[in-house]
């Protein structure tokens, strides 16, 4: 079964502490993603990577990074967490690149990331 | 400014009716639609793609439409099973290139009871 993989499913950090979050897939796809999904709200993009090393800045970066060092693994890094990045993230994956209908893309499950 | 806006927020049917849920947007340009279904506590995952100016498409129960010129679609769940329960979210597509960016609504939520 094809399928993004995200772990860890759940975390609670403390205000001013350090969060990394994993996201692996196994479909050999070019382009990864990282989006939050708030209460009322459409997901929107953190971070796009295109391959390896090679991201780019979605709609709200501020207060995230992201490392890229082999093609099947995509990680999100909080610097510092703040109490508004409590929320869910995903991880998502395409073959073709992002935008096309022909893309293919897969979500993980997301990660639930309570800042306290 | 919300760029795709679904209706109804939040829906309640009973196992084997009809329902019907819509997406407006404001997004240009709009090379495509997708209509994805996530399970509570899980991912999305995608039920059918629209591309034309007026495009449908079927995928067993599910079927949707996309009218371009109206900036309108419409996603119809024929018989509603219990396992329908879900949310709904319609996500527009700007471009069909690498420069693309999705735009998702925030979702219709699907409850279907007994």
């Amino acid at each position: 079964d094809m399928k993004v993989t995200q772990m860890p499913r759940y975390l609670i950090k403390r205000m001013g502490e350090n969060v990394l979050l994993e996201c692996g897939q196994d479909m050999s796809h070019e382009t990864m993603y990282w989006y939050r999904q708030d209460p009322g709200l459409g997901l929107q993009l953190i971070y796009i990577s295109y391959d390896v090393d090679s991201n780019s800045e979605g709609d709200i970066p501020k207060g995230y990074r992201v490392s890229r060092k082999k093609r099947e693994h995509f990680s999100l890094i909080l610097d510092s967490a703040k109490t508004n990045q409590t929320s869910v993230y995903f991880c998502a994956s395409s073959l073709s690149g992002t935008g096309g209908a022909n893309s293919d893309y897969t979500f993980g499950s997301g990660t639930r990331l309570l800042v306290i | 400014k919300t760029q795709v806006e679904q209706s109804p927020q939040s829906l309640v049917v009973r196992q084997g009716e009809n329902c019907v849920l819509q997406c407006n947007y404001s997004v240009t340009p709009d090379n495509h639609l997708r209509w994805f279904k996530q399970d509570t506590g899980k991912g999305l995952v995608s039920l059918t793609v629209l591309v034309d100016q007026k495009d449908k498409t079927s995928n067993g129960r599910y079927s949707a439409t996309l009218d371009k010129d109206a900036k309108h679609s419409t996603l119809h769940i024929t018989a509603t099973l219990l396992d329908d329960t879900a949310t709904y979210i319609c996500v527009v597509g700007d471009r069909g290139s690498a420069l693309g960016r999705l735009h998702f609504g925030a979702g219709t939520q699907l409850i279907v009871i007994p």
